[in-house]
C-alpha cells in the first residue's frame, strides 16, 4: 500500500515565477492538507481540501492556491514566488477532515533564487 | 494564542536514558495533542497523541504526560536508542478541526551509544 506521494522531490525557481506541486494521498484517504516547513521550523498549515473544495485555510496569502481532483489527488500552486517561499512543502492525507490521523508525504523542497 | 512553544531546541541523551521534550500552549480550545517524529529527508510521522480527558498515554517506550491546568504536555522516551535520533514536533488542534495542526518549533534529539 503506497503512502502519500509527492512530486517533484526538488524544485528550483526564480523570483516572480509560478510553481505547481503535486500530491497523491494514501489509498482510501479523501482529505488532503498542505503545510509549509521552513528550515529549522515546524510545519505551518496552508490549507485543506475535502470533496474538491478548500475546507479551511491558514494564514497564507492568496498567492497560494490549490485544487483537489475527483481521485482525491491535489495540487498546490504558488504565484509570484518570493525568496521567503523557499521551504519544504508537505502534503498530508487523512480518512476524513477530523480524523486526527494525518499521514505526511516526504515533501517537495522548493528553492527560490 | 495560536502558538505552541516547544523546548529544548536540541537534546543529547545516552543510549538507555530517558529523553524528555516539553510543550506549552495558550489556546484553551486546543483539545488534541499529537507528537510527530521526523527523520532527515522524510515527512513527519505520527508517534502518539492524547486528548485532555486523560493525564497520560503510553505506547511502548513513548509516553505523553498532559497537565491541563498548566496547559503543558510532554513526551518521554524511555530506554532511548540511537534509532530514536530524529527531530520531534509537538502539535495541537481544536476539536472537530483536528487536521489543522499547530506545530511547535521542534526538538532535535541525538542518542549516543
Amino acid at each position: 500500500d503506497a503512502g502519500v506521494t509527492q512530486s517533484p522531490t526538488h524544485l528550483i525557481k526564480t523570483r516572480g515565477q509560478q510553481v505547481t506541486l503535486r500530491c497523491s494521498p494514501k489509498s482510501g484517504h479523501d482529505t488532503v492538507s498542505w503545510y509549509q516547513q521552513a528550515l529549522g521550523q515546524g510545519p505551518q498549515f496552508i490549507f485543506q481540501y475535502y470533496e474538491e473544495e478548500e475546507r479551511q485555510r491558514g494564514n497564507f496569502p492568496d498567492r497560494f492556491s490549490g485544487h483537489q481532483f475527483p481521485n482525491y489527488s491535489s495540487e498546490l500552486n504558488v504565484n509570484a514566488l518570493l525568496l521567503g517561499d523557499s521551504a519544504l512543502y508537505l502534503c498530508a492525507s487523512s480518512l476524513e477532515p477530523t480524523s486526527g490521523k494525518q499521514f505526511f508525504g516526504p515533501g517537495t523542497r522548493l528553492t527560490v533564487l | 494564542q495560536q502558538q505552541v512553544k516547544q523546548s529544548p531546541q536540541s537534546l543529547i541523551v545516552q543510549k538507555g536514558g530517558i529523553s524528555i521534550i516539553n510543550c506549552a500552549y495558550e489556546n484553551t480550545a486546543f483539545d488534541y495533542f499529537p507528537w510527530y517524529q521526523q527523520f532527515p529527508g522524510k515527512g513527519p510521522a505520527l508517534l502518539i497523541a492524547i486528548r485532555p480527558d486523560v493525564s497520560e498515554k503510553k505506547e511502548g517506550r513513548f509516553t505523553i504526560s498532559f497537565n491541563k491546568s498548566a496547559k503543558q504536555f510532554s513526551l518521554h522516551i524511555m530506554d532511548s536508542q540511537p534509532g530514536d535520533s530524529a527531530t520531534y514536533f509537538c502539535a495541537a488542534s481544536i476539536r472537530y478541526n483536528t487536521d489543522k495542526l499547530i506545530f511547535g518549533t521542534g526538538t532535535r534529539l541525538q542518542v549516543f551509544p
